[in-house]
């Protein structure tokens, strides 16, 4: 069971570049780990997925260590729109139940 | 056009009552799932469908009934509403069952006086 454990928030100012860290020590070899934005009133929207080293698209890079008992999202040169809650989820090739649940999620406030 | 839909937006209704929850998806997908976000936020799974089969069945009180006429719909049946299943419900969906991007509907903000 890949429980994550991410802190609950987080502050930073326009133009920065934000890293949110989640650990999840259980990771088992078929896990993938998966981001999502979570803005008021909406439901999440997916941001990355990764499985190992290092996945980059158009908003956000996601940095995964050897041991995979960790990943990093990177977001560069944050913007207001960025505050939102940040999700990290493991989930597995079994589809248990528990690795689709969510964390309690990251809030990041982006200051002007 | 809203990739995943769920309506109603805002359910305000009495303990006891039994209300529904409709959820449609115009993606393609074959997977469709109901969460719960709590006020502390976490997003929690309820059930999954795969191609109209049940294949996620978290523990759940008996009277929530999810139901699934086609692939494309998963709606979400209550009934005797009670105090505690106030909350935010999601209806989501994927590719396929595993290893796959959710797509979540806006919600359903539900509150039970």
């Amino acid at each position: 069971l890949a429980k994550t454990t991410q802190p609950i928030s987080m502050d930073s100012y326009e133009g920065q570049e934000v890293n949110i860290t989640c650990s999840h020590n259980n990771i088992a070899t078929n896990d993938y780990i998966t981001w999502y934005q979570q803005f008021p009133s909406q439901g999440p929207r997916f941001i990355i997925q990764g499985y190992k080293t290092k996945v980059t698209n158009e908003v956000a890079s996601l940095f995964i260590p050897a041991d995979r008992k960790s990943s990093t999202l990177s977001l560069p040169r944050v913007s207001l729109s960025d505050t939102a809650v940040y999700y990290c989820l493991v989930e597995g090739a079994s589809g248990s139940a528990r690795q689709l649940t969510f964390g309690s999620g990251t809030q990041l406030t982006v200051l002007p | 056009d809203t990739a995943v839909s769920q309506t109603p937006k805002y359910l305000v209704t009495q303990m006891g009552n039994d209300k529904s929850i409709k959820c449609e998806q115009n993606l393609g997908h074959d997977t469709m799932y109901w969460y719960k976000q709590d006020s502390k936020k976490f997003l929690k799974i309820m059930f999954s469908y795969n191609n109209k089969e049940l294949i996620i069945n978290e523990t759940v009180p008996n009277r929530f009934s999810p139901k699934s006429p086609d692939k494309a719909h998963l709606n979400l049946h209550i009934n005797s509403l009670e105090l505690g299943d106030s909350a935010v419900y999601f209806c989501a969906s994927s590719r396929q069952a595993y290893n796959e991007k959710l797509f979540f509907g806006s919600g359903t903000q539900l509150s039970v006086l």
